[in-house]
């Protein structure tokens, strides 16, 4: 069965750097791009970007470009998130999932929780 | 491009039809048939429940349709239950609603 597995809570200051990480299991990493996800305490959705398992290819926010870079590692089926330059409003859970052809995002990583204080 | 448009709440009793709006333009839910639906409870992690439109992943129970007029996107939830009771999200093109707070009466 498809599973994507979070790497664990995290707790950084402000203008540090966090990388998550998304392991995927259940089905042929590259046929599919990993979408991130994050959500504020109690807030929305917010889409923050696109990376293709296949070849790399990233599509980012308009509001997060400079500050986050999405990558892959196909030899062992994990996607990572690195956002920099971190600051109070950026606590959120941070979410993966598998995106399909169609913009729908049909499995999702259990969520990893970032806080950022002082 | 700006969040889609959702009710912040909607309600309903057990066994009633609840129906969520979800509107947004010419470039998003409008162009496309390419609006997905998402239920998410406290704690959890979003599961997808509507694709393309109108189309239910495997697994999904019937009671939950989705259709599209223009640029607003519909899901309803008939025959509700008390576990429909979550947040519900529309996402079009990658960009989401602000979600809506369906509570069973």
């Amino acid at each position: 069965q498809v599973q994507l597995v979070q790497s664990g809570a995290e707790v950084k200051k402000p203008g540090a750097s966090v990388k998550v990480s998304c392991k995927a299991s259940g089905y042929t990493f590259t046929s599919y791009g990993i979408s991130w996800v994050r959500q504020a305490p109690g807030q929305g959705l917010e889409w923050m970007g696109w990376i293709s398992a296949y070849n790399g290819n990233t599509n980012y926010a308009q509001k997060l470009q400079g500050r986050v870079t999405m990558t892959t590692d196909t030899s062992t089926s994990t996607a990572y998130m690195e956002l920099r330059s971190l600051r109070s409003d950026d606590t959120a859970v941070y979410y993966c999932a598998r995106e399909l052809a169609d913009w729908a995002f049909d499995y999702w990583g259990q969520g990893t929780l970032v806080t950022v204080s002082s | 491009q700006s969040a889609l448009t959702q009710p912040p709440s909607a309600s309903g009793s057990p066994g009633q039809s609840v129906t969520i709006s979800c509107t947004g333009t010419s470039s998003d839910v409008g162009g496309y048939n390419y609006v997905s639906w998402y239920q998410q409870h406290p704690g959890k992690a979003p599961k997808l429940m509507i694709y393309e439109v109108s189309k239910r992943p495997s697994g999904v129970p019937d009671r939950f349709s989705g259709s599209k007029s223009g640029n607003t996107a519909s899901l309803t939830v008939s025959g509700l239950q008390a576990e429909d009771e979550a947040d519900y999200y529309c996402s079009s093109i990658r960009v989401f609603g602000g979600g809506t707070k369906l509570t069973v009466l």
